[in-house]
């Protein structure tokens, strides 16, 4: 167990939806990090936040969004979903925004 | 363009041989790597790291060894064990606060 929560756990939904996916960094951690996982592809970094603030961007789409908040808990927004969109979404924490990243057990989101 | 590549998709070892996953990389300015395994239905779990500074590092069964000449490093398993069989990702950074960048992961079964 790395200490790092994400709900829900599975998510189906079709297209044209939007979701949000929680994220509850290890205890202490400031940095989070959110990746895609799309089928036999490698985790695809989309955005990272440290202490409330984006401190860093990837391949993260404009209908995605995501924000930390004050308690440190990241929630990543999907909006207007495609088929395409259906991955694993992984969140991940450190202490700080160059620290070894622990990922949580992720989101495995079905766009029908 | 792939920045990290693992080239073999999977690889098939007998319990208590050695197994040796190797990772490429093309971007000169990545200086620290590190190497995670994931089992189905759960995240990325961190395993061991090696800073560009160092041409090995060791935890108990695993070392990594880092080649930065050829831009290559592996992970070597000493003895392979049946709990050993997961998705390994090699990933790297350059220094700072820069993302991850991963490859797409080689499975590794280990036979008893």
């Amino acid at each position: 167990d790395s200490g790092v929560t994400q709900t829900p756990k599975h998510l189906i939904t079709a297209t044209g939806q939007r979701v949000t996916l929680r994220c509850s960094p290890r205890s202490g951690d400031l940095s989070v990090y959110w990746y895609q996982q799309s089928l036999d592809q490698g985790l695809q970094f989309l955005i990272q936040y440290y202490n409330g603030e984006e401190r860093a961007k990837g391949n993260i789409l404009e209908r995605f969004s995501a924000q930390q908040f004050p308690d440190l808990h990241s929630e990543l927004n999907l909006s207007s979903l495609e088929l395409g969109d259906s991955a694993l979404y992984f969140c991940a924490s450190s202490v700080g925004p160059a620290e070894t990243q622990y990922f949580g057990p992720g989101t495995r989101l079905l766009v029908l | 363009d792939q920045q990290v590549k693992q080239n073999s998709p999977s690889l098939s070892v007998q319990e208590g041989r050695i197994s040796i996953l190797n990772c490429d990389y093309t971007n000169s300015m990545f200086d620290y790597f590190l190497w995670y395994k994931k089992y189905p239905a759960e995240g990325p779990t961190f395993l061991i790291s090696i800073s560009s500074i160092k041409d090995k590092n060791e935890d108990g069964r695993f070392t990594v060894f880092l080649n930065k000449s050829a831009k290559h490093l592996s992970l070597h398993i000493v003895p392979s064990q049946p709990g050993d069989s997961a998705v390994y990702f090699c990933a790297a950074k350059s220094s700072g606060n820069t993302p991850l960048v991963f490859g797409k992961g080689t499975r590794l079964s280990v036979i008893a």
